[in-house]
């Protein structure tokens, strides 16, 4: 079955620091791939996706590539701000000509961010 | 309002109480979902409806009890349940459940911080 293998937190950097959040996947056929951010005491937000291979998601200066070869999604981010502090979720969905459109997600990373 | 809303936010209950959870989007979707989110865990997903009806049930007790009145709302009835039911409840909705496109992109609301005592 679908599975999602991110690395475990927490992380801790300080502020302007570079991100790296790990993820890589066991899925057959073609997934789209997800990062997911819950911000304290809120819900799942979508940070970024990408749906086929070499592409890149990019959103809040956050960044992420789907390496098929690796099969990997690495999060990253050139400078981390205090307000980035949250869990971050690695998730994959939709295997073209599967049935099962549902959501797999890691188990989340904490990251916190000291000015 | 915009996006997925959930009330209440926060709640507290006994093991015989009975108290339901409300889900509202405003997306115009057709598919809903409740997850639960445990500490140190990965999200479990609990139901699944597509156009109102229930498509998935992954073993969940029958102390939760899903309804989906219409495309827009979502409910969780709770009863007589277990401290180790504490946790944070999340609905999310998307576009179709089986889309004709490659993804499946869900929109979460807030939660509710359920604490059983």
């Amino acid at each position: 079955g679908n599975s999602v293998t991110q690395m475990e937190g927490p992380v801790t950097l300080s502020e302007e620091a570079f991100l790296t959040i790990n993820c890589t996947y066991t899925a057959t056929g073609y997934p789209s791939l997800f990062w997911y951010v819950q911000y304290p005491g809120e819900g799942l937000q979508l940070l970024l996706k990408a749906t086929k291979a070499d592409d890149k998601g990019s959103n809040k200066g956050f960044e992420a590539t789907y390496r098929k070869e690796t099969t990997s999604f690495h999060l990253e981010k050139g400078s981390v701000q205090v307000s980035d502090s949250a869990v971050y979720f690695c998730a994959l969905s939709g295997v073209r000509g599967g049935s099962n459109y549902k959501l797999t997600f890691g188990k989340g990373t904490l990251l916190t961010v000291n000015p | 309002e915009t996006g997925v809303t959930q009330t209440p936010r926060h709640l507290v209950m006994g093991m015989t109480n009975k108290k339901s959870l409300k889900c509202e989007q405003h997306l115009g979707h057709n598919a809903m979902y409740w997850y639960k989110q445990s500490a140190k865990k990965p999200l479990e997903l609990m139901f699944v409806y597509s156009l109102e009806e229930r498509v998935e049930n992954n073993s969940v007790p029958s102390r939760f009890s899903p309804e989906c009145p219409n495309s827009s709302h979502l409910f969780l009835h709770l009863h007589t349940l277990q401290p180790e039911d504490s946790a944070l409840y999340l609905c999310a909705s998307s576009q179709d459940f089986r889309p004709s496109g490659r993804h499946n992109e869900q929109f979460f609301g807030p939660g509710t911080r359920l604490t059983v005592l």
